[in-house]
């Protein structure tokens, strides 16, 4: 089945600690994109890719890392610069369209990320 | 620029009762638009999308929605709301043809069914 994964779906992460939220997906979508979840603040971008080796800042991207070696994996991590990580962390991919936009958005499970 | 306004933080409505969610978007260019759903704990999923053609688009779990350009609404109904319909709903707008690649996300409805 084509999809979308994240793991782990709940993380715990130390003061001072950085952590790491994998992504993989096996639907050639060119574009992966992650975001933030706080209640009642919808989704947030953090960062997104529309090809390997290129990604781009989005709305929050201070104290995040990505990288984008291969075209089905978009890790993201959470680094001791970040303040308040403690949040719910969505995965998304999607085909590009040749109007120049993308199609629909498929999502992952999520992971919670908690700070102890 | 694009952007997207839900009304209502919350609704709630009684089982078998008419479901409307309203979404309106601004955007320079025709735009695509998607409403998405949430159960607790788990990832968002396509209920429905317009892209062109007819402007009254049907999805799945008996949802409908109609792009009207005039009003730049694209608002979310359901006939009959049942108690697995108690979710978070998005709606989504994507500029056709801005090259940004990044869809605008309202800030959600949360929709309560009462027995």
């Amino acid at each position: 089945d084509g999809g979308i994964t994240q793991s782990p779906k709940y993380l715990f992460r130390k003061e001072g600690q950085n952590v790491t939220l994998s992504c993989e997906q096996n639907l050639n979508h060119d574009a992966m994109y992650w975001y933030r979840q706080d209640p009642g603040q919808g989704l947030r971008l953090i960062y997104y890719s529309q090809i390997v080796n290129d990604f781009q800042k989005g709305d929050i991207a201070e104290g995040y890392s990505v990288s984008r070696e291969k075209k089905e994996s978009f890790p993201l991590t959470v680094t001791s610069a970040q303040k308040n990580p403690t949040a719910f962390y969505l995965c998304a991919s999607s085909a590009l369209l040749a109007e120049g936009a993308t199609d629909t958005q498929y999502f992952g499970p999520g992971t919670r990320l908690t700070v102890l | 620029a694009q952007s997207v306004t839900q009304l209502g933080s919350h609704v709630s409505v009684s089982e078998g009762a008419l479901v409307l969610l309203r979404c309106n978007y601004s955007s320079s260019v025709p735009p695509y638009l998607f409403w998405y759903v949430q159960y607790p704990n788990q990832g968002l999923q396509l209920l429905l999308k317009y892209t062109t053609g007819a402007t009254l688009v049907k999805g799945i779990n008996g949802f409908e929605a109609e792009f009207k350009k005039s009003e730049t609404s694209f608002h979310l109904t359901k006939p009959s709301a049942h108690m697995s319909d108690a979710a978070e709903y998005f709606c989504a707008v994507e500029g056709r043809g801005g090259g940004s690649y990044i869809p605008t996300f309202g800030r959600g409805t949360s929709l309560i069914v009462h027995p």
